[in-house]
């Protein structure tokens, strides 16, 4: 059992350009979500799915894009790279959206927009 | 809306102190859990313990111990004898109903950075 994974682990980007950040778990879980970690604010949810082709929106998805095509794959897009993007990205998954259960994390991404 | 305030931000003790960790959280739902959540040098993040709100007793798994207080809003966290392996960050989260998708929503605090010195 790999859990989650994710790819790249360090990614430096121009400002505008784009690209995705691949997560994967191999724990048929129904629940997937991306967060931002940043300096003193905690983990923020970007976008999460509760099942494949279900996508919505978190707290700050602004300038990234999700989809969910199969359980196991839940990329995530950056659409056109600004500095306010610099930030540690992880994906997590969980059994289901219900609030009992505790979400399993990748490594993270670690994203620098100069 | 649900919030969740780790107000240490920074703690550093010797190596076989004990330290807590404090969380605080803000909720209007009856049903929520409460998560805690440790973060090594590495990078990713652990999960630790669960607790719902119906269930108040403490738990204690080795070094570890939680306390968990509906009457002050608070899900301590407690290590007995520090060492420097529980350097880390640790984050405490707060999961409730999300009423706008029916399915849920977790807060995370901000984090408290732990240094335990040899």
């Amino acid at each position: 059992n790999a859990g989650v994974t994710q790819t790249p682990k360090f990614q430096v980007l121009k400002t505008g350009q784009s690209m995705t950040l691949q997560c994967a778990q191999d724990m048929n879980h129904e629940y997937m979500s991306w967060y931002r970690q940043d300096p003193g604010m905690g983990l923020r949810l970007i976008h999460y799915s509760v099942g494949a082709g279900i996508t919505d929106q978190g707290e700050v998805p602004n300038g990234y894009n999700v989809s969910r095509s199969t359980t196991e794959d839940f990329p995530l897009r950056l659409l056109s790279a600004a500095p306010s993007q610099t930030s540690v990205y992880f994906c997590a998954s969980s059994y289901s959206s219900a609030s009992e259960y505790e979400q399993y994390f990748g490594p993270g991404t670690r994203l620098t927009v100069t | 809306a649900q919030k969740v305030t780790q107000a240490q931000t920074e703690i550093s003790v010797v190596e076989k102190e004990d330290v807590t960790l404090d969380c605080v959280y803000e909720t209007r739902d009856t049903t929520y859990y409460l998560f805690w959540y440790k973060q090594p040098p590495s990078g990713e993040l652990v999960f630790l313990i669960r607790r719902n709100s119906f269930d108040e007793q403490n738990e204690i798994s080795g070094r570890y111990s939680w306390n968990f207080q509906k009457s002050t809003s608070s899900f301590n966290f407690t290590i007995t004898a520090s060492q420097v392996v529980d350097s880390a960050v640790y984050f405490c989260a707060l999961s409730g109903p999300d009423k706008e998708t029916s399915g849920s929503r977790l807060t995370f605090g901000e984090g408290t950075q732990l240094t335990v010195n040899p």
